[in-house]
């Protein structure tokens, strides 16, 4: 099983929708959690760390849901520019600078 | 301008014949760590480094090398490249390490064809 599993999607939604990805985690002690966005052929770039009451961030909103291991983004008011691949990322345990990925959740947002 | 910068970018290169990628950060960082990407697995950690001579393992640190030197640079080196490396590779640096708020800065990446 991998430590960070994400489904792959592709999600492919009309402007102004509402999207939400959910982020699984293998190790219960793991101890930081962010979502990166990937465009296409680019380098991730952090949107959000997530933090454990919850944290908005304009239309995206982030959980972590400790007791069953994952972590989820919702995205409001879809737009096109939202278009690109969204990593989840934990740390391991008892060692927060080691960084596992998920490979990722395909977003595509359409006119 | 703040930025990590990764060379090559691209290359094309035969199994055997020792390689090095450079990275590059001019925004003082002391955390810098590489990746490798590959179609669905992600990015997976190959080494990381907190400061001038202190580098770890990450995830599949099996056939390459690092060194830190210096603060800026944090080169990875495959001694005798095979073809499993064969990837699309990103440097990454942040302040002080990967704590909340501590956002990775990537580089733009370096595509490795191995023959």
């Amino acid at each position: 099983r991998k430590e960070v599993e994400q489904d792959p999607g592709p999600f492919n939604v009309p402007e102004g929708a509402t999207v939400a990805f959910n982020c699984t985690y293998s190790n219960s002690a793991s101890q930081s959690f962010f979502w990166y966005r990937q465009d296409c052929r680019k380098e991730p770039k952090l949107l959000m760390s997530v933090y454990s009451s919850g944290n908005e961030d304009g239309r995206f909103t982030a959980q972590l849901n400790r007791a069953s291991q994952y972590i989820s983004l919702l995205i409001r008011d879809s737009k096109l520019s939202d278009s690109a691949t969204y990593l989840c990322v934990v740390t391991r345990p008892y060692n927060n600078n080691d960084m596992r990925f998920g490979a990722g959740t395909r977003l595509t947002v359409k006119p | 301008e703040a930025q990590v910068t990764q060379n090559p970018r691209y290359l094309i290169t035969v199994t055997g014949k020792k390689l090095t990628v450079t990275c590059s950060q001019n925004m003082n960082h002391e955390y810098m760590s590489w990746y490798r990407q590959d179609p669905g697995l992600g990015l997976r950690q190959i080494y990381y480094s907190m400061n001038v001579e202190v580098t770890d393992k990450g995830d599949v640190p099996e056939g390459y090398k690092v060194s830190r030197k210096e603060k800026r640079n944090f080169p990875l080196i495959l001694e005798s490249p095979s073809p499993n490396q064969t990837s699309l590779y990103f440097c990454a640096s942040s302040l002080y390490g990967t704590g909340p708020d501590q956002p990775q800065h990537f580089g733009d990446g370096t595509r490795l064809s191995i023959l």
